[in-house]
């Protein structure tokens, strides 16, 4: 069935440096690829999202990459800060509106 | 800017009890979705609904109906209510149906005793 996966359940880095947190998904009819941020006790936050027709997008701090070859996503948060410690899932969707969550990875910043 | 509202935030029922969630998208927003999120895992899709019809359906149980409204709000009816249906449940909404990023409610907690 469809899944989207997450390689690390924790993640912990020092503040200041760059964090990547990956994803792999199974589906290759998926089209639109969304990072979510969730912090304890709130809904998901959206981060940024991606198409399938991109290989690279760009916010804010914050970069994701799509490898549609090895079905991989990752999310780059650079000069991570304490208020990005929080959990990050990936999400897909294959047309349609039904969206297909990660399983998660928890981010820690050390000060 | 108006976000997506959820009553109530909490909520208890006993075993075998129905449940009534309510989502308020943001205003001109014409989908609306509803999650369960249960302790330490991934919010898992139930269904959505675009222009107050149903539009896709993932893991909702037999149990549980809802619908969306001709304010575009919607309801997420529970009965016959479980232990395991203890939960976070989000209801997210967007515009112009599901190609478009959706913005999270801050969720309603349920707890079944």
């Amino acid at each position: 069935g469809e899944s989207v996966g997450l390689h690390l359940p924790t993640l912990s880095v020092q503040e200041g440096d760059n964090s990547i947190i990956n994803c792999a998904y199974s589906n290759s009819a998926s089209d639109y690829f969304i990072w979510y941020k969730q912090e304890s006790g709130k809904g998901p936050q959206f981060i940024i999202d991606i198409r399938s027709n991109m290989d690279k997008r760009q916010g804010q701090r914050v970069t994701v990459l799509l490898n549609k070859t090895v079905k991989h996503l990752s999310l780059q948060i650079a000069a991570t800060q304490p208020g990005d410690s929080a959990v990050y899932f990936c999400a897909e969707k294959a047309g349609g509106f039904k969206t297909i969550f990660g399983a998660g990875t928890r981010l820690f910043v050390k000060a | 800017a108006a976000g997506v509202i959820q009553s109530p935030r909490h909520l208890i029922k006993e075993k075998r009890e129905t449940a009534t969630l309510k989502c308020y998208p943001i205003p001109r927003h014409d989908t609306v979705y509803w999650y369960q999120q249960g302790p330490g895992q991934d919010p898992q899709f139930l269904i959505s609904f675009y222009e107050k019809m149903q539009s896709d359906k993932g893991s909702i149980p037999d149990r549980f109906s809802a619908q969306q409204f001709s304010d575009y709000h919607s309801e997420l009816n529970m009965s016959s209510l479980e232990l395991g249906d203890s939960a976070l449940y989000f209801c997210a909404s967007s515009f112009r149906g599901g190609q478009i990023e959706a913005f999270f409610g801050q969720g309603t907690r349920l707890t079944v005793v």
